[in-house]
């Protein structure tokens, strides 16, 4: 597609329960990270992908969170028995790639915007 | 972890004004960004820099990569309504991890009443 396109853009939801939230990267971007956003902060890295695997996952906050991506492309992160500790934004970015310059240049979308109640 | 400071937190702009904010580190950085974010959408990527001492320029928008390594600024000339936001300084320091970009805290930019 044309930009980083995430899905649902908004989603309240109570506490215990799973959420899944989704992140289809720029068509041919091999790199897809992500971030979650708290109220008035800045970004917090969660996690990156290089393809299909996952070399840096070290900002994941606990075993309730998980993401994998499939066929290089749509990633999903996964949150377990939400907390309400856990409403952020959730944002996405992809990059061409992870070294070089200009190739691992994040380009980011829209969010979604997580309520646990 | 690794931590940027950025400054200020907040400020008020006159249409007009120049604008002037920057982001220090602890550690050397090989990579500086500066994005902006409006309200409900995801931040977009302004300016990037590479080289200790680069200079680059987007339109009014002007950054600098410091020469220490462990700083970079951006300065917003002739501000016009449209830069209200949040700025993001963004960056890579040595050894870090190459998918991990350590974001800023931010500067929001509002008009002054």
């Amino acid at each position: 597609g044309a930009g980083v396109s995430q899905s649902p853009s908004n989603k309240v939801t109570e506490k215990g329960k799973d959420v899944e939230l989704r992140c289809d990267p720029i068509s041919g971007h091999t790199a897809l990270y992500w971030y979650r956003q708290s109220l008035g902060q800045g970004l917090e890295f969660l996690i990156y992908f290089q393809g299909n695997s996952a070399p840096d996952k070290s900002g994941l906050p606990s075993d309730r969170f998980s993401a994998e991506r499939t066929g290089g492309s749509v990633s999903t992160l996964t949150i377990q028995r939400t907390q309400q500790e856990d409403s952020a934004v959730y944002l996405c970015a992809s990059s061409l790639g992870t070294s070089g310059v200009a190739k691992n240049i994040q380009y980011f979308g829209a969010g979604t915007r997580l309520s646990v109640l | 972890g690794q931590q940027l400071n950025q400054s200020p937190q907040s400020m008020f702009i006159q249409e007009g004004e120049d604008v002037s904010m920057n982001c220090t580190s602890s550690s050397i950085f090989n990579t500086w960004l500066w994005y902006k974010q409006d309200p409900g959408e995801g931040p977009v990527l302004l300016i990037a820099l590479y080289k200790a001492g680069e200079l680059t320029s987007n339109g009014r928008l002007t950054a600098q990569f410091g020469i220490t390594r462990k700083d970079s600024f951006l300065n917003i000339s002739a501000s016009i309504p449209s830069d209200v936001g949040i700025y993001f300084c963004a960056g890579r320091y040595y050894g870090g991890s190459q998918g991990n970009l350590i974001f800023g805290k931010g500067t929001k930019l509002s008009v002054k009443p």
